[in-house]
């Protein structure tokens, strides 16, 4: 699979830890995507960059800060997060236009120490 | 809050059953419904958008139905096969915003 591409696959880090998760799309989409899937609840979208600019960020704290630095790539800064955002984090992508489907990465499994 | 709900959460099958699960959805300011499946341990994989009331979309043995009048849309799965346990999950497209408000799913089990 070459569409959506996630790095890490697993991170366990403590509350003190800054660490990053890399989103990367081949499929030329211009909508990248950040969604957090935790137990027992729906997949609840973060951030959505279209053409590289924020255009929604879901009241999510600031100890998650997204960047994305050109179409194909997508990334999430984590800085002092609790136990309770330990979670699967996906990465999406799509054309960007109102119907256009996501195709989603394989995940981050993140465990928050 | 907007809600989409789906049920039944989780399913049982036999493999050769036919089987289909419901999603419900606000009827109003409606733009499309997605649907995706989404198999253990591999990324979530987009079946359908589906825009129009009334619209039927198929594919091989998985087919879906709209009608966004009254805010709901129906996943049909033709003759089970292993291979079609998954969780499956629909989403609710608000315009402007591209956003999705994904249900909760159903999982879906085929025994053979």
């Amino acid at each position: 699979e070459t569409g959506v591409t996630q790095t890490p696959r697993h991170l366990v880090m403590g509350m003190t830890n800054k660490k990053s998760l890399k989103c990367e799309q081949h499929l030329g989409h211009n909508a990248m995507y950040w969604y957090k899937q935790s137990a027992k609840k729906p997949l609840e979208l973060m951030f959505v960059y279209s053409l590289e600019e924020r255009v929604e960020n879901n009241s999510v704290p600031s100890r998650f800060s997204p960047e994305c630095p050109n179409s194909s790539h997508l990334f999430l800064h984590l800085h002092t997060l609790q136990p309770e955002d330990s979670a699967l984090y996906l990465c999406a992508s799509s054309l960007g236009t109102d119907n256009s489907p996501l195709h989603f990465g394989n995940g981050t499994r993140l465990t928050v120490t | 809050i907007l809600n989409v709900e789906q049920s039944p959460q989780s399913l049982h099958v036999q493999e050769g059953d036919s089987t289909n699960f419901t999603c419900s959805f606000p009827s109003s300011n409606f733009y499309a419904l997605h649907w995706y499946r989404w198999e253990t341990a591999k990324s979530p994989e987009a079946l359908f958008v589906m825009t129009l009331n009334g619209d039927e979309k198929k594919k091989g043995r998985i087919s879906a139905t709209l009608n966004t009048k009254e805010g709901y849309s129906y996943l049909y799965i033709k003759g089970s096969q292993p291979e079609d346990s998954a969780t499956y999950l629909c989403a609710f497209y608000i315009q402007g915003a591209q956003k999705l408000v994904f249900g909760q799913g159903t999982r879906l089990t085929i025994n053979p």
